[in-house]
Formats: C-alpha cells, structure tokens, sequence
C-alpha cells in the first residue's frame, strides 16, 4: 500500500471553508469505512479530528466534516479559524494495517 | 484523562538497537490494540505496528518487518518497541497510539519520543 494522496496545502481566509482530498485505491479503504483525520500542529503529536468518515469525536468543533464518495475521502472546513492553521493526515485502516495520506498543510490567509 | 508517554529515545549507531517504552494510564490498558506509528523531520506519518489487548494478534508495516518487534506487559500499563539493525532512515519521532474501543481509529497519542540514527 502506497501513502494516499493529499493536496500538498490548501489555504483559505478566516471564515471560509475549504476541503481536502485524500485518494486511494478500493484495497486502501478496504470494506470498511475506517476512514479518519487527524490535525497536528508544528511540534505537537496528531490530534483525531474525524473518524470512521463522518464521525467527530467528543470537544471536536462542528466546522469540522467528513465525507467519502468512492476512493476519495474530504474534510471540509468550515468558517476557517487562525487555529485551524495546521498540517492534516487522512488514515484508512484496510482490516490489517493502516495507511496514511501524505500530508496537507492549511495556511490561513 | 487518557496518557501515553514515550521514552527510550535517543541518539543510536547505524545497525545499532534501541527500546522504546510507552507507559499508558488513564484508561484500563488490558482492553486496547495498541499502535506505534513514527514520523520522520520534515515528513508525514507512518504506522509501523500494532499488538492487540491480548498480545495474540500483530502486524507491521512491510518497512520494518522482521527488524523491529513490538511487545506489551499488562501488569505494567506499557507497550514496547524493539528496534533493532537501525538505518539512517528509521530517524523519526515515534508515537505511541492507541486503537479506539471499536477498533480502524488511533484516538489517543503520546507526545513522540526522538530517535535519531546517525554515526
């Protein structure tokens, strides 16, 4: 399994929203919906954001969502904050073994 | 509040060895899948190994197969890591990670410990 593949960054100003791709193939993603995100900010460990697609776990803001259509799955971000300013993994569990994306940097303008 | 905390890190030789340590609290470790997941400077993340709650059930990413092993001691609230034949390119902050209760998730990470492979 090969990374998959994320925009390398994506910015947007306070208030807009902006999505991110993350690309696999069908083995990637597996059968199951085990796709998550995770936020981490410069010198800080990774941070669940989303899981299994859609989920947000409990403290997470709500401008945060998932989706999936295929072998793609997005975070959007919505009402883009200063503190969103981060790098953001995508992480697909196949059944044996995890795969993560390759990294997207958000820049708030 | 759920804790994990690396250590063992450090400076090792190439073709060297090193033992990291994960020491969890805050949650009944005995019923997790644990994972270590490293990340190279400037790079992205990338999972090496888990070891289910029982100990029965291990995988590893292709990339350090046979080199490294994982291990956990219930008793003592901790995962391990045995890295052993060292590369430059095993230089990496190692996180430790653990499964969430239904399993596809890392909900919880430590702080990463430093392991820096280099003569």
């Amino acid at each position: 399994h090969s990374a998959l593949t994320q925009p390398a960054s994506v910015s947007g100003s306070p208030g807009q929203s902006i999505t991110i791709s993350c690309t696999g193939t069908s083995s990637d993603f597996g059968t199951f919906n085990y796709v998550s995100w995770y936020q981490q900010h410069p010198g800080k460990a990774p941070k669940l954001m989303i899981y299994e697609v859609t989920n947000r776990p409990s403290g997470v803001s709500n401008r945060f969502s998932g989706s999936k259509s295929g072998n793609t799955a997005s975070l959007t971000i919505s009402g883009l904050q200063a503190e969103d300013e981060a790098d953001y993994y995508c992480s697909s569990y196949t059944g044996s073994i995890y795969v993560f994306g390759t990294g997207t940097k958000v820049t708030v303008l | 509040e759920v804790q994990l905390v690396e250590s063992g890190g450090g400076l090792v030789q190439p073709g060297g060895s090193l033992r990291l340590s994960c020491a969890a609290s805050g949650f009944t470790f005995n019923t997790y899948t644990m994972n270590w997941v490293r990340q190279a400077p400037g790079k992205g993340l990338e999972w090496l190994s888990y070891m289910s709650s029982s100990s029965r059930v291990i995988n590893y990413a292709d990339s350090v197969k046979g080199r490294f092993t994982i291990s956990r001691d219930n008793a003592k609230n901790s995962l391990y890591l045995q890295m052993n034949s060292l590369r430059a390119e095993d230089t990496a902050v190692y996180y430790c990670a653990r499964d969430s209760p239904w399993g596809g998730t890392l909900d919880s990470w430590g702080q990463g410990i430093l392991v820096t492979v280099s003569s």
